[in-house]
């Protein structure tokens, strides 16, 4: 079955340490894949994404995510946070294109950041 | 360019009314995504439709809900007799027609459904 697995519900760093977000799948096909962070009360909205090609991709806000197919993982870097970073981080996987385009979300990450 | 509309953002229903939540999707999108949030989840899936057309509902309860997307006006999502567990943010997503490549799917601000 297809399935997102978000292993860490809240994180805690400092301003200006770097950040680790770890995703992982299970999908039979070529995956589609993206974070989307979500601040309080309000949408989601789409960080970066993976459908082919290099599998280092930089998206906004200085957010980057390396897509490891031997080990079924997409992680989300920062090198340096910010406190406005803090919000709600969800890893998601898709077979965009296909017949159906519904995104599976993992459980998310909550990341706090310590001044 | 306006992104995805959702409305109301707060609904607040007391158990065994109707409700029902409003999407517009961004302009040059015809696919819309229903998904639902319940506390401390992350999002579920519930229904891709395209105009006028239900494409997978597999993630839709068997009974009370529904939803629309007219070839006019926005994609409805309706729950009939709503009971205390279907309190959740429900959230609409819209992406370009097949054969637009690459785009993802864009989320709107999410309706809040309280049920009394």
């Amino acid at each position: 079955a297809q399935s997102v697995t978000q292993p860490d519900i809240h994180i805690t760093v400092s301003e200006g340490a770097s950040l680790e977000l770890r995703c992982n799948y299970s999908y039979g096909a070529t995956p589609y894949l993206f974070w989307y962070v979500q601040s309080p009360g309000q949408g989601l909205q789409l960080l970066l994404k993976y459908f082919s090609g290099d599998t280092l991709v930089q998206g906004i806000k200085g957010f980057e995510a390396e897509f490891k197919r031997s080990q079924s993982s997409f992680n989300l870097r920062k090198p340096s946070v910010h406190w406005s970073d803090a919000a709600e981080y969800f890893c998601a996987v898709g077979n965009y294109g296909g017949a159906t385009n519904k995104l599976i979300f993992g459980t998310g990450t909550l990341l706090a950041v310590q001044p | 360019n306006a992104g995805v509309m959702q409305n109301p953002r707060h609904l607040v229903r007391r158990r065994g009314q109707e409700a029902r939540l409003r999407c517009s999707p961004m302009k040059g999108h015809s696919h819309v995504y229903w998904y639902r949030q319940l506390p401390e989840e992350g999002l579920k899936f519930m229904v891709y439709l395209q105009k006028e057309n239900i494409i997978d509902e597999s993630g839709m309860p068997k009974e009370r809900f529904s939803a629309e997307f007219p070839k006019e006006g926005p994609s409805i999502l309706r729950i009939q007799q709503v009971v205390r567990g279907d309190s959740a943010a429900y959230f609409c997503a819209s992406s370009p027609p097949s054969g637009v490549s690459n785009q993802p799917q864009h989320f709107g601000d999410g309706t809040r459904l309280s049920i009394l």
